[in-house]
């Protein structure tokens, strides 16, 4: 049973950064099959694409993100992470990282339940 | 490029309603669409997968085609239960990778 769990801090202050894991059960995070992304939905609006990374540390950011994004791959935790620098009310969201099984085409289908982060002083 | 979807649509119980997602610019058929249903306080999960495949589990009720004539795919559920209410967010790939979402739809089986 594949599961994924996103953890970090739920308020984080403008200008800093924001820091959150996914920790994966289930499957490897270093498996070739699979790649691990990132997705945000600001409160009662749509889902907005972050980016992803591939089991050998290669990743594909939004290029409206790119300059303040990270994501990695912790394997010894089996742990994928994200951090977004410089943050504003803008980037105030439920965070979900998901799943891509590139054996069975390019869909999201593991997501976990999401994390809320707000920012604000 | 952006998908454009209708911002809401409603249908009764047992009817059929589609839900579109139209592409800006460049072919809709150049890379797959997929299609996520995200019932509310929820995650979404995959109903379409590559246009018009569905994932195990997903009833046969739910199908998605692509039309490019109109640049557009298309999220079609047949014999509507009130379960299907939800929101639908359809989503693509650019040709650097990216992905697209759509802004999604309001489902509301009344």
């Amino acid at each position: 049973q594949v599961q994924l769990q996103e953890s970090g801090p739920g308020l984080v202050k403008p200008s800093q950064t924001l820091s959150l894991t996914c920790a994966v059960s289930g499957g490897s995070i270093t498996s070739g099959r699979y790649y691990w992304s990132w997705i945000r939905q600001p409160p009662g609006k749509g889902l907005e694409w972050i980016g992803y990374i591939f089991s050998t540390g290669s990743t594909n950011y939004s290029p409206s993100l790119k300059s303040r994004l990270a994501i990695s791959l912790d394997s010894s935790k089996n742990q994928v992470s994200l951090r977004l620098g410089s943050v504003t009310a803008a980037d105030t969201a439920v965070y979900y990282c998901a799943r891509v099984d590139t054996t069975i085409g390019r869909y999201l289908d593991y997501w976990g339940h999401g994390t809320l982060v707000t920012v604000s002083s | 490029f952006m998908l454009t979807q209708p911002h809401s649509v409603s249908e009764s119980p047992g009817k059929t309603v589609t839900i579109s997602c139209t592409r800006s610019s460049g072919s809709i058929a150049s890379t797959y669409v997929q299609w996520y249903q995200q019932r509310p306080g929820s995650s979404p999960t995959t109903v379409i997968y590559d246009d018009n495949q569905r994932p195990s589990g997903v009833p046969d009720r739910f199908s998605g085609s692509i039309d490019s004539s109109s640049n557009s795919a298309s999220l079609t559920i047949s014999g509507l239960k009130t379960e299907d209410e939800a929101d639908y967010y359809c989503q693509s790939y650019d040709s650097t990778n990216h992905g697209v979402f759509g802004g999604g739809t309001k489902l509301s089986v009344l």
